[in-house]
């Protein structure tokens, strides 16, 4: 089946560095990413769509200036939370989305960012 | 703004009986539905689908029931195993944006 790569699994850092994550389809090309956000014992959140040679699209509340959304291949998106705060601590989740309109759509593993 | 719904609360239930997790969505213009399982510190895997011109269809050991008359989405699970504890998401398509419900979490008893 359809395999979407997240990576780093965990990541810790101090506050005011930044912080990349890669969301990568490995077997099928994805012209649309989602990121998501998850807190815990909750349900994910959508930060932003990311569509492949386009700029992101950002749900209401999320800045955009904070978390940079780059989708510069039909196979690669990532994000980037820029000075990193304690309260960025959190669970993102990318998904992928295989073929157009309802086409399937395919998780990443996740990546847990500890801000200290 | 209209969203799919879903309190969180934690069902419980003996190996091998049958679990019934339901979901509530107030957008009458989705018409895909999708349930996702969530283990601890993953990220969801997709379990079955449903578009909005059928009210049935089975997988394997995973029935999904809509209802769209009173926007109601369940998902039922046969002969439930240690393996299905984890947390369960509706979600509703609308274009191309999945919303989430808020979860279940399943608990298998052995």
């Amino acid at each position: 089946g359809a395999v979407v790569s997240q990576h780093p699994s965990r990541v810790i850092c101090k506050s005011g560095t930044s912080v990349k994550i890669e969301c990568r389809s490995l077997d099928f090309q994805a012209t649309t990413m989602f990121w998501y956000r998850q807190f815990p014992k909750q349900s994910l959140m959508l930060m932003a769509t990311s569509n492949e040679g386009s700029k992101a699209t950002y749900e209401q509340g999320v800045e955009k200036d904070k978390f940079l959304i780059n989708h510069a291949s039909l196979t690669l998106s990532t994000l980037t939370v820029t000075s990193a705060h304690p309260e960025d601590s959190s669970f993102y989740i990318c998904s992928a989305l295989k073929g157009g309109g309802t086409g399937e759509l395919f998780f990443g593993e996740g990546s847990r960012l500890t801000v200290l | 703004g209209e969203s799919v719904g879903l309190h969180l609360p934690t069902l419980s239930v003996q190996e091998g009986d049958n679990s019934i997790i339901n979901c509530a969505y107030s957008n009458s213009a989705s018409d895909y539905f999708i349930w996702y399982k969530q283990e601890s510190g993953k990220g969801p895997q997709f379990i079955i689908d449903i578009r909005s011109n059928m009210d049935k269809r089975q997988g394997q050991r995973v029935t999904v029931l809509l209802n769209k008359t009173v926007k109601h989405l369940s998902l039922q699970i046969a002969a439930t195993q240690p393996g299905d504890s984890a947390v369960y998401f509706c979600a509703e398509y609308a274009g191309n944006m999945l919303t989430f419900g808020g979860g279940t979490r399943l608990m298998v008893k052995p």
